[in-house]
């Protein structure tokens, strides 16, 4: 089956430092990968998505994240940091077959705090 | 405005007493899925939708159901709510499946709703 980890529940950086946010997935075939973004009191919001091609996935807000088949890997990136990134942020994985298209499985969610 | 809209926002209620949080969309979306977000636990998959007359069990699906009528409205019902469904429900739509489609239906995003947060007590 299916599944997501985050190894970092938490995630402290000073405004304008580079981030990296982890994802680890279990799949036996080459998954379809999400990372969403939280802010307090809201819903989710898709920040970037990859399917296949270039394993470097740009998304919204300046973020990027790097598929690493070798690794399960789809860590999230950000050279510079802003306040208002502050959020809590979710890996997701989907099957792109059989009996469990459609589901999609979420990690735990990194929360991440910026300093000024 | 292209949304995701969730009724009621907030409710608390009492153990066994049926409630139905509603979950409407006006993108014409085919799929619609049901979440629960519990501290630690990140979100997880109650049920899905693919299209009209078709849902699908997801992850955590005991206690809740769901029926798909319509293609713009996917309901939650729990018949018999528990203290243990005392959680933050949020409901999504996409134009396909995520990761599915082909041309301009593919590789489409999931909205999501701005949350109901349940309390049975």
């Amino acid at each position: 089956a299916q599944s997501v980890t985050q190894p970092d529940i938490h995630i402290t950086v000073s405004e304008g430092a580079s981030l990296e946010l982890r994802c680890n997935y279990s799949y036996g075939a080459t998954p379809y990968l999400f990372w969403y973004v939280q802010s307090p009191g809201q819903g989710l919001q898709l920040l970037l998505k990859y399917f296949s091609g270039d394993t470097l996935v740009q998304g919204i807000k300046g973020f990027e994240a790097e598929f690493k088949r070798s690794q399960s890997s789809f860590n999230l990136r950000k050279p510079s940091v802003h306040w208002s990134d502050a959020a809590e942020y979710f890996c997701a994985v989907k099957a792109d077959r059989g009996s469990t298209l459609g589901r999609l499985y979420f990690g735990r969610g990194t929360q991440l705090t910026v300093w000024p | 405005e292209a949304q995701v809209t969730q009724n009621p926002r907030y409710l608390i209620t009492v153990t066994g007493k049926k409630l139905t949080v509603t979950c409407s969309q006006n993108m014409n979306h085919e799929y619609m899925s049901w979440y629960r977000q519990d501290p630690g636990l990140g979100l997880r998959q109650i049920y899905y939708s693919m299209n009209v007359e078709v849902t699908d069990k997801g992850d955590v699906p005991e206690g809740y159901k769901v029926s798909r009528k319509e293609k713009r409205n996917f309901p939650l019902i729990l018949e018999s709510p528990s203290p243990n469904q005392t959680s933050l429900y949020f409901c999504a739509s996409s134009l396909s499946p995520p990761g599915r489609g082909l041309g301009v239906y593919s590789n489409q995003p999931q909205h999501f709703g701005d949350g109901t947060r349940l309390s049975i007590l």
